[in-house]
């Protein structure tokens, strides 16, 4: 079956960077895209980008465009997100979700909670 | 910047019917997608492409699309559908990825 496990809480001082990682597995990763989507306590889905395991072909979201980096490991059918400068209202969970075509995301991972906080 | 526009909640009796729209100026040329969020879950896919129902969602839920506005259907709401609810598609040009609506608490009470 289709699972995307991603990495454990953290928590971050306003500035500093976090990377977030989502091991795939049940599919094959080449054929799909990865997707990021972030939602921030009490808040709604804020879609942040999407990126190939073809091509790395990327988009994404105008807000976060300076500060985020998305890449994937193939051998490990591994995704990583990088958020750079964060800030309080960076405090949010992080999803990866596998993308379909450069356009919807289906199946989902559990989430990763970044607390940013002095 | 491209926006979907959800109503903030909708309340429904158990065996009853729910509806939730969705507007937005590139539904006409881009597909809707509709994912389903229980409290502390990560979202589920339970309508993509309009219409379409993925394997394992209950054929209770169903969506539409026409014009500007697209539609879930929840006939004969169940306690266990009460969940946030959001729209999602993107903008005709492809060019702004992908966009999510601000999503609505439906309760079944």
């Amino acid at each position: 079956q289709v699972q995307l496990v991603q990495s454990g809480p953290v928590v971050r001082k306003p500035g500093a960077s976090v990377k977030v990682s989502c091991k795939t597995s049940g599919y094959t990763f080449s054929s799909y895209g990865i997707t990021w989507v972030r939602q921030a306590p009490g808040q709604g889905l804020e879609w942040m980008g999407w990126i190939s395991t073809y091509n790395d072909k990327r988009k994404f979201a105008q807000n976060f465009q300076d500060r985020v980096t998305m890449t994937t490991d193939t051998p490990t059918s591994t995704a990583f997100m990088e958020l750079r400068s964060l800030r309080s209202d960076d405090t949010a969970v992080y999803y990866c979700a596998r993308g379909v075509a450069q356009i919807y995301p289906d199946y989902w991972g559990q989430g990763s909670l970044v607390t940013v906080s002095s | 910047s491209y926006e979907l526009t959800q109503p903030p909640s909708v309340s429904v009796s158990p065996g009853q019917a729910a509806r939730i729209t969705c507007s937005g100026d590139a539904l006409p040329k881009s597909y809707t997608y509709w994912y389903q969020q229980k409290s502390g879950q990560a979202p589920v896919l339970v309508i993509y492409e309009d219409s379409n129902r993925p394997s394992g969602i209950p054929e209770r839920f169903s969506g539409s699309s026409s014009g500007t506005m697209a539609t879930l259907t929840i006939s004969g709401a169940q306690v266990e559908d009460d969940a946030d609810y959001y729209c999602y598609s993107t903008d005709s040009s492809g060019n702004h990825g992908g966009v999510f609506g601000a999503g609505t608490k439906v309760t079944v009470l």
